[in-house]
């Protein structure tokens, strides 16, 4: 069964300083990854989305991801915070097709220091 | 806000009382799915339609739980007699299918707490 480990669930960071959440995936198969963010109260965002089209995925609010495939990760970066960033992430992988219930991570809750 | 809509945002029940959400999806997507989040956690997989056909059920859904997606548009989630473990964050997540993965799109969710 497909699974994904976030490592650590609070990453603290200053403004300006890059972001680095980590996320493992397991799968028997090639998996289809994605990085959901979550502000209070609120629902789900879709960040970015692996799909074997190219191994650096680029998402929105200036987010991108690398796929590894030696190291099972997909983590994900941005090169500078920004205090609208601080929210809840979580690491999603989709088992089989790619269009069927995805299986999150537990999420990395991260906060921006001014 | 991503079209898909949730109500109630909030219920606060008792033990043992029945409670129902409605999700109301975008209006072309034919998939839909319902997903559990307790505090702390990611969402959790409960059970998913295409269309008004019930595809899969997690083991998470026990016989309490109950939903349904009448002529494939809106659906709801019944829990008959509530148990404080109940308490949680009910979200609805719907996709038309397109593109390989397609893309969910999360409602606001309801928060559902048990006293």
């Amino acid at each position: 069964a497909q699974s994904v480990t976030q490592l650590g669930s609070h990453v603290s960071v200053s403004e300006g300083a890059l972001v680095l959440l980590r996320c493992n995936y397991s799968s028997s198969v090639p998996p289809y990854l994605f990085w959901y963010v979550q502000y209070p109260n609120q629902g789900l965002q879709l960040l970015l989305k692996y799909t074997s089209a190219a191994t650096l995925v680029k998402g929105i609010n200036g987010f991108e991801a690398e796929f590894k495939k030696s190291e099972t990760s997909f983590h994900l970066t941005k090169p500078s915070a920004h205090m609208s960033d601080a929210a809840e992430y979580f690491c999603a992988v989709s088992p089989n097709s790619g269009n069927t219930p995805l299986v999150f991570g537990k999420g990395t809750r991260l906060s921006v220091i001014a | 806000d991503t079209g898909v809509s949730q109500d109630p945002r909030h219920k606060i029940t008792k033990r043992g009382q029945n409670v129902t959400f409605r999700c109301d999806p975008i209006s072309e997507h034919n998939r839909l799915y319902w997903y559990r989040q307790t505090l702390g956690q990611g969402p959790e997989f409960l059970t998913y339609f295409q269309n008004e056909a019930q595809l899969e059920k997690s083991r998470l859904l026990s016989d309490r739980f109950s939903a349904e997606r009448p002529k494939g548009s809106f659906s709801t989630l019944e829990i008959q007699r509530t148990e404080q473990g109940d308490s949680a964050m009910y979200l609805c997540a719907t996709t038309d299918l397109a593109g390989s993965p397609s893309e969910q799109y999360f409602g606001p969710g309801t928060r559902l707490t048990v006293t």
